[in-house]
């Protein structure tokens, strides 16, 4: 089955403690992405990935790292947590864009809820 | 620069009823357009996508939406709500190829009354 599978899907953390969360894609995608959701602001992008060791920037990349060591994963690295990135995140992944140019979809994991106490 | 809108926190029919969540998008170049649906505690699954064909798209459970550029609108509608549909609905934009460019609306909460 197609899937992206994050984990956990629950984190409760204290501040300052280094955590990584998980993502896996099974589809062969080139294109991965991490989004952190908050009430009444949407999905925002924290970073990107076009492929293997090729990451970059999205909205919201502040306190948070990223590596894309092999295709199918692209864990998203807190290296010291704060409050404020309690919030529900979201890893997704899509093929390369259609034959104009555009993306076609987005497939995303079922998210991890993550508190910072 | 591209932008999307979604005009309603929080709409509420009764079952049975047609279902409207407008969205408004701006975007330099012709966009592609995605709803995708949210249900309490899971991730976010496709309902529809426009991606420059037919201007009506058909989605998944008995959802559509029109792409109209002369009101860059792009609302999703259901002509009878069933309480299974009670989600977050999320309208999303992208006008080119760049994993960077994909935005998302604010949500519209969608319940039903029984």
């Amino acid at each position: 089955e197609a899937q992206v599978t994050q984990n956990p899907r629950y984190l409760i953390t204290v501040t300052g403690k280094k955590l990584t969360v998980t993502c896996s894609q099974n589809m062969n995608h080139e294109y991965m992405s991490w989004y952190r959701q908050d009430p009444g602001l949407g999905l925002r992008q924290i970073y990107y990935s076009m492929n293997v060791e090729v990451t970059d920037k999205g909205d919201v990349p502040e306190g948070y790292k990223v590596s894309r060591k092999e295709k199918r994963n692209f864990p998203l690295i807190l290296e010291s947590p704060s409050p404020n990135q309690t919030s529900l995140y979201f890893c997704a992944s899509s093929p390369r864009p259609n034959r104009g140019g555009r993306w076609t979809e987005a497939f995303f994991g079922q998210g991890t809820r993550l508190t910072v106490v | 620069a591209q932008s999307v809108t979604q005009l309603d926190s929080h709409v509420s029919v009764s079952e049975g009823t047609p279902v409207l969540l407008r969205c408004n998008y701006s975007s330099s170049y012709s966009p592609s357009l995605f709803w995708y649906v949210q249900h309490p505690n899971k991730g976010l699954q496709l309902l529809l996508k426009y991606t420059s064909a037919a201007t009506l798209v058909k989605g998944i459970n008995g959802f559509e939406a029109e792409f109209k550029k002369s009101e860059t609108s792009f609302h999703l509608t259901k002509p009878s709500a069933h309480m299974s549909d009670a989600a977050e609905y999320f309208c999303v934009v992208s006008d080119d190829s760049s994993a960077s460019k994909i935005i998302f609306g604010s949500g519209t909460r969608l319940s039903i009354r029984p």
